[in-house]
């Protein structure tokens, strides 16, 4: 079965800083990737995800996650971070047909001013 | 399009009793989730339907923890009785189900056992 780990609990950086959080899996199958994030007394929503094709997913606010094959990362990168970052961030892997997915623990992102 | 909605969002019941998490698929998902997350760990996979039928209820801890749905439309977890260690933030996701087709989350609800 996959798993996920993310490797840091909580970050926290200063606004305008660049932010990397860490994602890798094991599958002995080809997955689907997901970043998943949860914003204060929100549900889940998603990021990002790599399904199939370029290795870099970029998302509408700036985010942009990696496939790294070699490496069975994912992690997620934002050059320059802002206040309204501040929020829950789970890294997913999914099989084939998008069943089963699997998260991490979660890395809480705290942007400070 | 609505999206996937759960009822209640907040629930504080005290060990012994009973709770009933409903959740609401998006209208046409045939497949529905259902996850928890207790306290700083890890979202997990509790169980899966395909319209009525339970596809994979491998991550249902106990069977205290009964979900049904009936009609294959919305669906409920009922948890009797609640122990403390079920406290935790309860998700239900849906997705259509062609191939490919990506998971919804609804907001979750928060479940307080005391």
């Amino acid at each position: 079965a996959q798993s996920v780990t993310q490797l840091d609990s909580q970050v926290p950086v200063f606004e305008e800083a660049p932010v990397e959080l860490r994602c890798n899996y094991s599958s002995s199958v080809s997955v689907y990737l997901f970043w998943y994030v949860q914003y204060p007394n929100q549900g889940l929503q998603l990021l990002l995800k790599y399904l199939s094709g370029s290795t870099l997913v970029e998302s509408i606010n700036g985010f942009e996650a990696e496939f790294n094959k070699s490496q069975t990362s994912f992690h997620l990168r934002k050059p320059s971070v802002h206040i309204s970052d501040t929020a829950e961030y789970f890294c997913a892997v999914s099989v084939y047909n998008n069943n089963d997915m699997r998260f991490g623990a979660g890395t809480r992102l705290t942007v400070k001013p | 399009e609505a999206g996937v909605t759960q009822f209640p969002s907040h629930s504080v019941i005290e060990k012994g009793q009973t709770v009933t998490l409903r959740c609401d698929p998006i209208s046409g998902h045939d497949n529905l989730y259902w996850y928890r997350r207790v306290m700083g760990k890890e979202i997990k996979f509790l169980l899966h339907f395909v319209k009525e039928s339970k596809q994979d209820e491998s991550g249902m801890p106990n069977n205290r923890f009964l979900a049904e749905r009936t009609g294959g439309t919305y669906s409920t977890l009922k948890v009797q009785p609640a122990e403390l260690e079920d406290s935790g933030v309860y998700f239900c996701a849906s997705s259509p189900l062609r191939v490919g087709g990506l998971q919804q989350f609804g907001p979750g609800t928060r479940l307080t056992v005391l």
